[in-house]
């Protein structure tokens, strides 16, 4: 069974400028969550989405924001990228059937802004 | 409001040592879950085991072994004959029951093996 798969691996972006990055869950997943990874604030959570529906949010400013497809396929977009955005961004899915079901995560999109 | 401690930044032991990594949580709910995450350099996330707020079994597997004690608030983790491999950072989680994918973690301990 394959793994979550996001898109790209790296990006590279300029303050300002705006990005799109994808994420495909583990299939039979309906449930995708994403979270950014920084050295000073850690893992923090961003959104959820199940069903083609956002289920939860964290602290973020609005211009993160996310959709997900009938085919669970999720995309998460920044917009007037700021510098401080720079970060690993972690998509997990989870089957969601139990309350305690694990998250899978991927490999994760490394951004850069400058 | 949750909160996962892990006040072990890095740690460093030998080949075969055994290690234990700890994890201190708040939470003002009765059902939670909690969760240790493995993230080798590669960056993703590996799963390593989750456990209950109404079990506190404690499992083994393999060489890891986990230590639920509610009344310590605490979720330790414990490398037996530690490996090379063994080496990247672990991350200690926690979930409100009926939060979906929230998860709460720690700041992540970073572990070395060395041969």
């Amino acid at each position: 069974k394959a793994g979550v798969t996001q898109t790209p691996r790296y990006l590279i972006k300029t303050r300002g400028q705006q990005v799109t990055l994808s994420c495909s869950p583990i299939s039979g997943h309906r449930s995708v969550s994403w979270y950014q990874q920084t050295p000073g604030q850690g893992l923090q959570f961003l959104f959820e989405y199940f069903s083609e529906t956002q289920r939860n949010k964290g602290n973020f400013p609005g211009r993160f924001s996310g959709r997900q497809f009938s085919n669970s396929r999720s995309e998460m977009n920044v917009s007037t990228l700021e510098l401080g955005d720079s970060a690993l961004y972690l998509c997990a899915s989870s089957t969601d059937r139990v309350d305690n079901s694990p998250l899978h995560f991927g490999n994760g999109t490394r951004l850069t802004v400058t | 409001a949750q909160k996962v401690t892990q006040a072990q930044t890095e740690i460093s032991v030998v080949e075969k040592e055994d290690v234990t990594l700890d994890c201190v949580y708040e939470t003002r709910d009765t059902t939670y879950y909690l969760f240790w995450y493995k993230q080798p350099p590669s960056g993703e996330l590996v799963f390593l085991i989750r456990r209950n707020s109404f079990d506190e079994q404690n499992e083994i597997s393999g060489r890891y072994s986990w230590n639920f004690q509610k009344s310590t608030s605490s979720f330790n983790f414990t490398i037996t004959a530690s490996q090379v491999v063994d080496s990247a950072v672990y991350f200690c989680a926690l979930r409100k029951a009926g939060t979906a994918s929230k998860l709460t973690f720690g700041t992540g301990t970073r572990l070395q093996v060395t041969l």
